[in-house]
């Protein structure tokens, strides 16, 4: 079974300009989550999508970041204009559904992308 | 503010040793407790969860141990190998919102040979 894809993989900008990330999640997965992983912290949850709809984004920074999962399947996060505080890895990972029980919602995560923003 | 506090930062272990991680959470509504496992380059991966309706979970050289009454738990890694050399994340939730994760900070984990 494949896992979570995203890409690129690594994204290096100056501070003020725009990048996007891009994540597929395990085929017939309902939930997808973008967490944002600062070095030496653990994963922060920015938005979780049921479906095609937003469930949760109170962490979202929504003055500069937007995110939207299309047709219920892939995810793009984006981050415009970009500060060096966002610096981190972008992890994007889904589960069959949240809601059914806690056996149903594991949570498998991609191997992230990295952005620096100098 | 943190939710959940992970100890300790850092982990040094001798193969075959015991490893032991500790974590703490204030929000009396989470009910759900998994561990994760994370390689450098990789995503976190889980290894281990635990309901609070049971105080104890075992599966091969890992275990998770729940105390309810202090709101700690933490995680035990018999025989420790080499391959277990990463950084471990505690993590809590409801079960109501389970993917909505709070994450410790992580212990990185090292077993000498």
């Amino acid at each position: 079974e494949a896992g979570v894809a995203q890409s690129p993989r690594y994204k290096i900008i100056e501070k003020r300009q725009s990048v996007a990330f891009w994540c597929n999640p395990i085929s017939g997965h309902a939930t997808l989550y973008w967490y944002q992983q600062i070095l030496g912290q653990g994963p922060k949850l920015l938005i979780q999508f049921q479906n095609n709809g937003v469930v949760d984004d109170s962490q979202l920074p929504k003055d500069r970041f937007s995110a939207e999962r299309l047709k219920g399947v892939d995810s793009t996060l984006k981050i415009q204009p970009a500060k060096l505080e966002d610096s981190a890895v972008y992890l994007c990972a889904s589960s069959l559904d949240s809601e059914r029980g806690w056996n149903t919602g594991e949570l498998f995560f991609g191997e992230g992308s990295r952005l620096t923003v100098l | 503010q943190q939710q959940v506090k992970q100890s300790p930062q850092s982990l040094i272990v001798q193969k075959g040793g015991i490893s032991i991680i500790n974590c703490a959470y204030e929000n009396t509504a989470f009910d759900y407790f998994p561990w994760y496992q994370q390689f450098p380059g990789k995503g976190p991966a889980l290894l281990i969860a635990i309901r609070p309706d049971v105080s104890e979970k075992k599966e091969g050289r890992f275990t998770i141990s729940f105390n309810k009454s202090a709101k700690q738990f933490s995680l035990h890694i018999m025989d420790s190998q080499p391959g277990d050399s990463a950084t471990y994340f505690c993590a809590a939730s409801r079960s109501s919102t389970l993917g909505r994760l709070y994450f410790g900070r992580g212990t990185q984990l090292t077993v000498w040979p």
